[in-house]
């Protein structure tokens, strides 16, 4: 069956830096990927959504790479904030339903 | 547009007690779903719907039903409440596949 692996641990960055998350996908090879932000206690929030053939691509602060090679997507925050913390989903976007990851929490420290 | 709406957003059942976990969407989506997020881990797919009239099972469809009359609702059923059905259950809407899934502020089930 398909997997998905996001880093468990929290990754601990200052204000200001880049924060890079990583998702790796086995047993499967999808057309689309797509990244969640979710806070305690909310629903995911939709972010970035890429194709296979686009490798790259940004919206303001975020950028995600979807490398189909190496069945990795990165997802970058440049400038972070702490407002920025919050838990990062990454999903396989397959035939009419999702599969997430189980996340990766950011904390952002001023 | 309130997006999509759950109610209720807590409950406790007691063992073997059933209940309907209502979700409703007011932005014409054709496609729904609902999901079951467990402390640390991912949402896992629980049913969803392309359209009214068409149910599919997810990857964890055991204990629980669903049906799609209209297009804005789409209603969970837990039947015979368990322990292991004690979660955070989450609906969500999208217009089509591959677009951005819109998601409901959650229910927070514990079954005792």
């Amino acid at each position: 069956s398909q997997k998905i692996e996001q880093n468990s641990e929290a990754l601990n960055i200052q204000e200001g830096k880049t924060a890079t998350l990583t998702c790796n996908y086995t047993n499967y090879s999808p057309a689309y990927l797509q990244w969640y932000r979710q806070d305690p206690g909310r629903g995911p929030v939709f972010l970035l959504l890429i194709r296979e053939n686009e490798k790259e691509k940004r919206k303001e602060r975020l950028k995600v790479t979807f490398d189909t090679t190496l069945k990795q997507s990165l997802f970058h925050i440049t400038a972070s904030q702490p407002a920025d913390s919050a838990t990062y989903l990454c999903a396989l976007d397959g035939y009419s339903t999702l599969t997430f990851g189980k996340g990766t929490m950011l904390l952002v420290s001023p | 547009n309130a997006g999509v709406t759950q109610t209720p957003k807590f409950r406790i059942l007691k063992i073997g007690q059933s209940m309907t976990l209502q979700c409703t969407q007011d932005m014409n989506h054709n496609y729904m779903y609902w999901y079951r997020q467990d402390p640390g881990m991912g949402l896992k797919l629980i049913y969803y719907s392309v359209g009214a009239g068409i149910t599919d099972k997810g990857e964890v469809p055991n204990g629980y039903n669903v049906s799609r009359s209209t297009t804005e609702d789409f209603p969970l059923r837990l039947e015979l409440a368990a322990p292991s059905q004690t979660s955070v259950y989450f609906c969500a809407s999208s217009y089509r596949e591959h677009n951005e899934q819109f998601f409901g502020p959650g229910t927070r089930l514990t079954v005792l």
